[in-house]
């Protein structure tokens, strides 16, 4: 399965919403009904973290101003309004079809 | 806490062997299938494998399939990661990762930096 992400840069002022697409080449349901396609942020020189789970359950932690939704073959993740500490690389992953894939990341800077 | 510890990067010659290690706490290791993930230099994540609870059943990703070998040891909460016939192309930090319920990872360790190189 083919994850491709757009946009793969995003300069985005502080304060300002942001959204991430994440297309997969196949859909991303699995047998039980559930879609197993997550987002992951990797702060410059950290390792990933987790977000977003089953395209919209947010782990423990995470600031509401980060949520995910879609559904299929189309899914986004949004953070309502960026922080300095929100600058990064982030991924999806989908967990439905071995083997799991990424995305190829998209970087988000500050303008 | 959950925490994740790697060891064994370092540098080896292509054609060459490495095994690395990951030391697992602050969770119940044997009730959880855990995962092998690297990243290449400045390039993005690609999952390397998984193992089951109790070691028995494993999966690879085609690129290493045959040359990768996963294994854990519960008297040590430990994850293995057997690295023959390596190539260029497996430069990379392998992290090791808890895998989750929700056909994700959760945790990751720090990384550990494998470089092929002669």
């Amino acid at each position: 399965v083919v994850l491709t992400q757009s946009p793969l840069s995003l300069p985005v002022t502080l304060g300002q919403p942001a959204s991430i697409s994440c297309r997969s080449s196949q859909g991303l349901v699995y047998g039980d009904g559930n879609t197993y396609l997550s987002w992951f942020q990797q702060r410059p020189g950290q390792s990933p973290r987790r977000l977003i789970y089953k395209v919209s359950d947010r782990d423990s932690g995470v600031p509401d101003r980060f949520s995910g939704s879609g559904s299929g073959t189309d899914f986004t993740l949004k953070i309502s309004r960026v922080e300095a500490g929100d600058v990064g690389v982030y991924f999806c992953m989908q967990g439905t079809l071995w083997p799991w894939t990424f995305g190829q990341g998209t970087k988000v800077e500050i303008k | 806490e959950v925490q994740l510890m790697e060891s064994g990067g370092g540098l080896v010659q292509p054609g060459g062997s490495l095994r690395l290690s990951c030391v697992a706490s602050g969770f119940a290791f044997g009730n959880y299938w855990m995962s092998w993930v690297r990243q290449a230099p400045g390039k993005g994540l690609e999952w390397v494998a998984n193992i089951n609870t109790d070691g028995s059943a494993t999966v690879y990703v085609d690129s290493v399939k045959g040359r990768f070998t996963t294994s854990r040891d519960y008297t040590k909460n430990s994850l293995y990661l057997q690295m023959n016939s390596l190539t260029a192309e497996d430069t990379a930090v392998y992290y090791c990762a808890r895998a989750t319920g929700e056909n994700s990872v959760d945790y990751w360790g720090q990384g550990t930096l494998v470089t092929v190189s002669s």
